[in-house]
């Protein structure tokens, strides 16, 4: 199994500040194979990234992702009110896993 | 746009079985697979298996091998997941989602991301 580590577990920002989210496996993931959701309270997860880097749709561009290997990134350029959330990487290859959360909160 | 529709809530007692159904629509079901994804109240997503409407093929994670089955009735395009001898480690929400078959992974299966979800159904184990 792909064991996922996400921090930190959680982010105390402002709207408008710059949002980076780390996620890194204990083996390399292709980067094919590299996805992040958002989920709000009550909500079922929502896709915003696949394949490491290529946003799903209707997600905003001030959503990307990026990273290779082990280390792979999200990050939020603007934060917006509604980006409030808890966010996990997953690997989809053949026994999906996800990560254990970074929940990004308002400081 | 791709709808999941699944069944309700349902409060079970330990030992017994649940069996959480997944309407899809606005799409063609046997194109895409079905995935299962439960989670425990406070805790983080944890996924449990898919199947094919196509060829029925299934892939379960270890962990439910043995007391899980993913069934899928092609002529409503819905999908079920049944867990059998529930412990109260089984309460969570269970979610289905629609899998992309987007590559043909080294392992035999189709991978892809999830791109759909469903709303999500409660699952209460209790005596």
């Amino acid at each position: 199994e792909i064991v996922l580590t996400q921090s930190p577990g959680t982010l105390s920002l402002s709207p408008g500040e710059r949002a980076t989210l780390s996620c890194r496996a204990r083996q390399s993931v292709s980067s094919k194979y590299l996805a992040w959701y958002q989920q709000t309270p009550g909500q079922a997860p929502r896709l915003l990234i696949y394949g490491t880097s290529s946003r799903a749709t209707g997600i905003p561009d001030r959503f990307s992702g990026s990273g290779s290997g082990t280390d792979f990134t999200l990050t939020i350029s603007r934060v917006e009110p509604e980006d409030f959330a808890v966010y996990y990487c997953q690997q989809y290859g053949s026994s999906p896993t996800f990560g254990g959360g970074t929940k990004v909160e308002m400081k | 746009q791709v709808h999941l529709v699944q069944s309700g809530a349902e409060v079970k007692k330990p030992g017994a079985s649940v069996k959480v159904s997944c309407k899809a629509t606005d799409y063609t079901f046997n194109n895409y697979d079905i995935t299962w994804v439960r989670q425990a109240p406070g805790q983080g997503l944890e996924w449990m298996g898919w199947i094919s409407p196509y060829n029925g093929k299934t892939k379960y994670a270890q962990k439910f091998q043995g007391r899980v089955t993913m069934t899928t009735e092609t002529s409503t395009s819905t999908a079920y997941m049944e867990l059998r001898s529930l412990i109260s480690d089984d309460a969570a929400v269970y979610y289905c989602a629609r899998k992309q078959t987007y590559y043909y992974d080294s392992s035999g299966y189709y991978v892809g991301w999830f791109d759909a979800w469903g709303q999500g159904t409660l699952v209460t184990v209790s005596s």
